[in-house]
């Protein structure tokens, strides 16, 4: 069974870097699968911020892709987000998840973690 | 990027009752879709993917049609534990985009 974590601060401020992790147990990322990041702001709905595969290949949401990076870090078993120059609306929980089949639709996903842009 | 509009954006029903609810796409993205249910504080959980396939371990009392534009999810007979938001997702084209949601409520 496949299961994920988020990690990573709480609390970020505003123009500065957010960087979360999702570590995956039971399942090797070098194996394959595609791993994505969502987020939903405090009542509101889903937003896709992006996606990667295991050989690396990324995908972003063109509404966020001058400040988002999502790395792989198999030694770890770990795939990482980075989003840059935050601001209030950034506010969300953040979700890591994974798409086990052909299709893009994400059958795994993590507990998520509310991650707060404020100075 | 394709826009998906969910109807109706919430609904009470009572235990037992069948419920429908719509999800509309921007552009056709043929049998692409999936439906996830969110309960509060709780990460979205898969039911239908492929507007139609029920994911392993999820009651039959669920089911999806539709294909190109316009899908439906049906909850044939409402249990307690249905009640919670519901979203679609295409997958057809990136960017990956869901419907905003609809909120089941108890009556």
């Amino acid at each position: 069974q496949v299961q994920l974590q988020e990690s990573g601060p709480g609390l970020v401020k505003p123009s500065e870097t957010l960087s979360l992790t999702c570590t995956v147990s039971g399942y090797s990322i070098s194996s394959g699968y595609y791993w994505g990041w969502i987020r939903q702001p405090p009542g509101k709905g889903l937003e896709w911020i992006g996606s990667i595969y295991h050989s690396g290949s990324t995908y972003y949401n063109p509404s966020l892709k001058s400040r988002v990076t999502i790395s792989v870090d198999t030694s770890k078993n770990q795939f990482s987000l980075k989003l840059s120059s935050v601001t209030a609306a950034d506010t969300a929980v953040y979700y890591c998840a994974a798409a086990a089949a052909a299709g893009f639709y994400f059958d795994y996903w993590g507990q998520g973690t509310l991650v707060t842009v404020s100075s | 990027a394709i826009r998906m509009t969910q109807s109706p954006s919430s609904l009470s029903a009572s235990t037992g009752d069948r419920v429908t609810i719509t999800c509309r796409a921007s552009q056709g993205i043929s049998s692409y879709l999936a439906w996830y249910q969110q309960k509060p504080g709780k990460a979205p959980k898969l039911l239908i993917y492929a507007a139609s396939t029920l994911q392993s371990g999820v009651p039959s009392r669920f089911s999806g049609s539709g294909s190109g534009t316009d899908f439906t999810l049906t909850i044939s007979c409402l249990q307690s534990e249905d009640f919670a938001t519901y979203y679609c997702q295409q997958y057809y084209s990136y960017p990956q985009t869901f419907g905003q949601g609809t909120k089941v409520e108890i009556k």
